[in-house]
């Protein structure tokens, strides 16, 4: 069984600012791995995904995502985020092979001006 | 951007009414996923497709929701008989490769169970 295990339920940082938002999981088996993003009142959209050679994988709009077997870890971050980069970000994974994709319970992330 | 299109965005149905969703995925994209997000951003996946064939769905959705996904028609979502827990952002999401990590979202339909 795939879990995915997001920690924080809530950051918030400054314009400009560093972030990094952390993904945990579970499985015994080969993967895929994603990040996406939910814009209030609106559906997800994909940033990137991980499924195998560099671990540092790049998405959309500055976001990078780092895998790390032996943390079992896909922590997004972003050097410098802006204001409209606030929005909740989900961690999926899924099995290769499988046909369900497992949602971490996601985090707000929230820039103040 | 994502070009999958849900219909409606909102619907407000009465306890036991039916309620019935519809989405076009991306055009070429043969898998199909419906999920539920529930006001804690919880995800339930309910039912995906393959073309027209169903490839995974879970229990609930067996029971009392209805999905198909017909050549050349939007697929739909439908609940025979609404209850108030089922009120939820119902998501419709497709894949264009077996690499179903990377899919492309629809706006969502929000149910209202009064």
């Amino acid at each position: 069984t795939q879990t995915v295990s997001q920690s924080d339920a809530h950051v918030t940082v400054f314009e400009g600012d560093s972030v990094e938002l952390r993904c945990n999981y579970s499985y015994g088996g080969s993967i895929y791995l994603s990040w996406y993003i939910q814009h209030h009142g609106h559906g997800l959209q994909f940033l990137l995904k991980y499924y195998s050679g560099n671990p540092v994988v790049q998405g959309v709009n500055g976001f990078e995502a780092e895998f790390s077997k032996s943390d079992s870890s896909f922590h997004l971050r972003k050097a410098s985020v802006h204001w409209s980069d606030s929005a909740v970000y989900f961690c999926a994974v899924s099995a290769t092979g499988g046909y369900k994709v497992v949602f971490g319970s996601g985090t707000r992330l929230l820039v103040s001006p | 951007n994502s070009k999958v299109i849900q219909t409606p965005r909102y619907l407000v149905k009465g306890q036991g009414q039916k309620a019935k969703m519809r989405c076009i995925p991306e055009k070429g994209h043969p898998v199909v996923f419906w999920y539920q997000q529930n006001k804690n951003n919880e995800f339930k996946f309910l039912i995906n497709f393959q073309n027209q064939e169903v490839l995974q769905q879970i229990d609930m959705t067996e029971k009392r929701f209805s999905a198909e996904c017909p050549s050349n028609s939007p697929c739909s979502l439908e609940i025979q008989s609404s209850e108030a827990g089922d009120s939820a952002l119902y998501l419709c999401a497709s894949s264009g490769t077996p690499n179903y990590a990377e899919q492309f979202f629809g706006p969502g339909t929000r149910l209202t169970v009064l």
